[in-house]
């Protein structure tokens, strides 16, 4: 069974260009997380959806980050304009209902962000 | 300050040592807590969790919940060069609560 899918996996851009992140979720899992992960602040949870629909997105950090998930096997996580203190790795994870005390949370290879 | 501390690292042991690794935090109300590990250039995968307080043990891996001291541990014995890793600790408030806060994480290097 294929894991959890980002794309790309390394991104390098100039400052204040748009970036579009990838999600595909594994099959049948109805929650998918979007994380960002640095040194300083460790894994961050960003936004998160249950059945396609945002549930909260109270750790999106600014106006420039928007995520969606039109379907239930893709989900995008958009930042317009990128700024250097942005740069990250994002990670996408997805679950089934019924695992939130357990925490099986699967997650993706990551997207390596750089903004210069 | 935030909910989750975890000391960063890196730890570095030798072969066959055991490895403590360790996590407070604030929220009296956190009842579930878990272990991931994370690889370089990978994503975390959930090593182990418990329940409230009590030890858990996986092979050579035993997690330890203290809530009256609202402290965690994950102890490796025997341990190996595989196990060199990033080591996070998650918890969140209850089995429908969506969201797991994370430590920031600690680096562990195991030499042989």
């Amino acid at each position: 069974d294929a894991g959890v899918i980002q794309s790309p996996r390394h991104e390098v851009t100039e400052m204040g260009q748009e970036v579009t992140l990838r999600c595909k979720p594994i099959s049948g899992h109805d929650y998918l997380f979007w994380y960002r992960q640095t040194m300083m602040r460790g894994l961050e949870l960003l936004i998160y959806f249950n059945n396609n629909v945002p549930i909260d997105d109270s750790g999106m950090p600014e106006d420039r980050f928007s995520a969606k998930m039109p379907n239930a096997s893709f989900s995008t996580l958009k930042i317009q304009p990128s700024e250097p203190r942005d740069s990250a790795v994002y990670f996408c994870a997805s679950r089934k209902s019924g695992q939130g005390g357990t925490g099986e949370l699967f997650f993706g290879e990551g997207s390596r962000l750089t903004v210069l | 300050q935030k909910e989750v501390e975890q000391d960063p690292g890196p730890l570095s042991v030798p072969e066959g040592a055991i490895v403590s690794l360790n996590c407070t935090y604030s929220n009296s109300a956190f009842q579930y807590f878990m272990w991931y590990r994370q690889y370089s250039r990978k994503g975390p995968e959930l090593l182990m969790y418990t329940y409230s307080s009590g030890n858990k043990e996986d092979g050579r891996f035993t997690a330890q919940v203290d809530k009256s001291s609202k402290y965690i541990s994950l102890f490796i014995r025997d341990s190996q060069p595989s196990d060199s890793a990033t080591y996070l600790c998650a918890m969140s408030a209850g089995y429908n609560t969506d969201k797991l806060i994370f430590g920031t994480g600690t680096r562990l290097q195991v030499f042989p």
